[in-house]
C-alpha cells in the first residue's frame, strides 16, 4: 500500500524555520518525483515545490518552487530512507496552512497524498 | 502561469441527482487535468487522472471528459458520502494549477 506520512509541522514565530518530512513507503522511492503543496486555512490548494528523480534532472535542475517561496524554502530527497524533506526559511504569516507531500506519477500526476501536517505561524 | 476556473463555486444536491461540474483552462493543457475530491479535514483524494481516466478503487459513478481548455466531472447518483469539495488541476507542465474549487453540499 502507497503510503505518505509528513511530519515537523508545529507553531512558529515569524522569521524562524522548520523543517517537515515526508516519510513515504509501499512503493519504489526513488522513481518518483515529489511535491509539497499547502492549503491556508478555508482557503484552497497551493503548489509550493517539486524534486525530480536522481534519474530526470532537467538543465542541471532538480527542484522547482512557486514564486512566493522561492529562496526562502528548499526540498531535499534522500532515497536511501524514503523521506522527502522540505526546510523552510525565514517564515511568515502567510505561510500558515496545511503542508501535503505528494508522489508524482507519470501519466496521474499527484495520485497519492499525506495526511498533511499543520504550520502555524505567528508571533 | 496557466489559470484554472471552475463552475459552479457550489451546488445544492440531493441524494440520487446527478451533479456536473465545469473545469476551464486558460490555455491548452491537453488531457494533463486531475479531479479531487477533499473532505473537511482530510487530504486531497485523486478521483480521476487525465481528464477521463478513473482512479483505482473509485467507484464508477464518478466520471470526467475533455480536452485542451474544456473539462467536465460528473457524479452520477449523488451518494451521501459524496458531498465534499471537488477539486480540477492541471499537472503538467510545472506548476500544477488547482480551479477554486466547487462544495456539493446538501
Amino acid at each position: 500500500e502507497v503510503r505518505l506520512v509528513e511530519s515537523g509541522g508545529g507553531f512558529v514565530q515569524p522569521g524562524r524555520s522548520l523543517r517537515l518530512s515526508c516519510a513515504a513507503s509501499g512503493f519504489i522511492f526513488d522513481d518518483f518525483p515529489v511535491s509539497w503543496f499547502r492549503q491556508a486555512p478555508g482557503k484552497g490548494l497551493e503548489w509550493v515545490g517539486f524534486i525530480r528523480t536522481r534519474g530526470f534532472v532537467l538543465y542541471n535542475v532538480t527542484t522547482e518552487y512557486a514564486a512566493s517561496v522561492k529562496d526562502r524554502f528548499s526540498i531535499s530527497r534522500d532515497n536511501s530512507k524514503g523521506i522527502a524533506y522540505l526546510q523552510m526559511n525565514s517564515l511568515k504569516v502567510e505561510d500558515t496552512g496545511i503542508y501535503y507531500c505528494t508522489r508524482v506519477a507519470p501519466l496521474a500526476g499527484n495520485d497519492y497524498w499525506g495526511q498533511g501536517t499543520l504550520v502555524t505561524v505567528s508571533s | 502561469d496557466i489559470q484554472m476556473t471552475q463552475s459552479p463555486s457550489s451546488r445544492s444536491a440531493s441524494v440520487g441527482d446527478r451533479v456536473t461540474i465545469t473545469c476551464r483552462a486558460s490555455e491548452d493543457i491537453g488531457d494533463y487535468l486531475n479531479w479531487y475530491q477533499q473532505k473537511p479535514g482530510t487530504a486531497p483524494k485523486l478521483l480521476i487522472y487525465g481528464a477521463s481516466n478513473l482512479q483505482t478503487g473509485v467507484p464508477s459513478r464518478f466520471s470526467g471528459r475533455g480536452s485542451g481548455t474544456e473539462f467536465t466531472f460528473t457524479i452520477d447518483s449523488l451518494q451521501p458520502e459524496d458531498f465534499a469539495t471537488y477539486y480540477c488541476q492541471k499537472y503538467d507542465p510545472i506548476p500544477p494549477t488547482f480551479g477554486p474549487g466547487t462544495k456539493v453540499d446538501i
